[in-house]
């Protein structure tokens, strides 16, 4: 059991393109949550799959972002037309009881 | 909606010193987590408090929970300059999604 790992740890773009983040779980997890956190405050809550369907989306998931988890394991971030609001860290957990955090991918707009 | 407030939000104290961090959230829930994060980094699971009256110890960390009160407190014995960090609590908001406070930085001074 190797944890949560997330890639890439950091990423620099320009305002406008595209990034895509990947998360994979600890194995056998069946959940998997995605969670932004910016400078200074406690992470909020993006979205949750269980197995392969997304359950949940939070408000503060606009058009522009989207997650998947095809066949139940890794899942994927896509941000597009990325804004300078959108830097901050990027979390991924799993669980099956109690959620384990990923190391984060930290998004930089420039 | 459910709201996490910690307090203090910064703390600044000596080493070998006893201080309380407190957790106070807004609606019931089913569980309440304390998480640690050191800068950069990734969140730790420190301790999970299911019931009304609970309390977990771990070296110089205790927490307990009050479901009547809805709060929960992070008590530190005798601080050492390890336990410098950010300290999340966080109540579950249902299907295990979990909605964080703003995070108390603690800074422990030798």
């Amino acid at each position: 059991d190797t944890g949560v790992s997330q890639n890439p740890r950091h990423k620099i773009t320009k305002r406008g393109q595209n990034v895509t983040f990947r998360c994979d779980p600890i194995s056998e997890h069946n959940r998997l949550y995605w969670y932004r956190q910016t400078l200074g405050q406690g992470p909020e809550f993006l979205t949750y799959f269980q197995n392969e369907a997304q359950l949940e989306k939070s408000r503060l998931l606009s058009d522009r972002f989207s997650a998947e988890r095809p066949k139940g394991s890794f899942s994927t971030l896509e941000i597009q037309r990325t804004e300078q609001g959108d830097s901050a860290m990027y979390l991924c957990a799993s669980s099956r009881v109690e959620q384990f955090f990923g190391p984060g991918t930290r998004l930089t707009v420039l | 909606e459910l709201k996490v407030e910690q307090n203090p939000l910064f703390l600044s104290m000596q080493e070998g010193k006893n201080y309380t961090i407190y957790c106070n959230y807004s609606t019931t829930s089913d569980r309440l987590y304390w998480y640690r994060q050191d800068p950069g980094k990734s969140l730790e699971s420190l301790f999970v408090l299911l019931s009304n009256g609970a309390v977990k110890q771990e070296g110089r960390l205790m927490a307990s929970l009050d479901t009547k009160a809805r709060l929960s407190t992070l008590h530190i014995t005798a601080a050492v300059h390890d336990l410098s960090a950010t300290y999340f609590c966080a109540v579950d908001g249902g299907d295990d999604k979990i909605i964080f406070g703003k995070g108390t930085r603690l800074h422990i001074l030798p």
